[in-house]
């Protein structure tokens, strides 16, 4: 089936440093979302991209739809003790019914 | 905006009775609602889509008649799992699908701990 690459699998830096992630496919996408996920919750969304080049800031979260809208990065500026989680990239295959495909996640973990 | 209850939040239950799990968008009408389950450590699994008014979607491998869903509103998706077993045992996510200010966008309910005995 269709995978979304993402990277790293795992993070661990030192509060204020900034954080970068991404996710990669072979297939083009609709739309890329970033969630983050507490244990034990649901995911959050983090932040939502629907064209190709498209940056979008949330506080001290930057994503960007990739131009060949087979990528997505996400960054984190500044990091504090509660970005601690498990951060996912989700895409829309272009043609689809609106399903997503995941990431496998990004584990970060912030020392104070 | 674009908030999306569970209920229950966790559920233990004895093996072989059925358990069902309610998915309400809270303060939208949700085009389709998904289903998910999560087993730990790992990403999200697609069970099934459901749009209101017609059958569920199922994915490849998940039984129709385990997992029941029925979508009854704009606004309401449940979850049967008939005759659970330990197996079945798993964090059940719901997501609802709110058309954003560019395109398709789904929002996640808060999750439901199932324990099977």
């Amino acid at each position: 089936g269709q995978q979304l690459n993402q990277s790293p699998q795992s993070m661990f830096i030192q509060e204020g440093e900034d954080v970068s992630m991404n996710c990669t496919s072979s297939s083009i996408f609709n739309t890329w979302l970033w969630y983050k996920q507490d244990p034990g919750e649901g995911p959050v969304l983090l932040i939502a991209l629907y064209k190709a080049g498209e940056l979008t800031s949330n506080g001290r979260l930057t994503a960007q739809f990739g131009i060949t809208r087979k990528d997505s990065f996400l960054n984190i500026s500044a990091s504090i003790p509660s970005d601690v989680g498990i951060y996912f990239c989700a895409g829309q295959l272009a043609g689809s019914q609106g399903n997503l495909i995941f990431g496998k996640g990004t584990k970060l973990s912030v020392k104070p | 905006g674009a908030v999306v209850s569970q209920h229950p939040s966790r559920v233990i239950c004895k093996s072989g009775t059925s358990v069902k799990i309610e998915c309400r968008s809270l303060d939208f009408q949700a085009t389709t609602m998904f289903w998910y389950r999560q087993f730990p450590k790992k990403s999200l699994m697609l069970m099934a889509t459901s749009n209101e008014g017609s059958k569920a979607t199922y994915e490849q491998g998940v039984e129709k008649d385990k997992f029941l869903i029925n979508h009854a509103s704009l606004t309401l998706s449940t979850l049967t799992v008939t005759s659970a077993h330990p197996e079945d045992s798993s964090f059940y996510i719901c997501s609802a699908s709110a058309i954003g200010s560019g395109g398709d966008t789904q929002y996640f309910g808060p999750g439901t701990r199932l324990t099977v005995l």
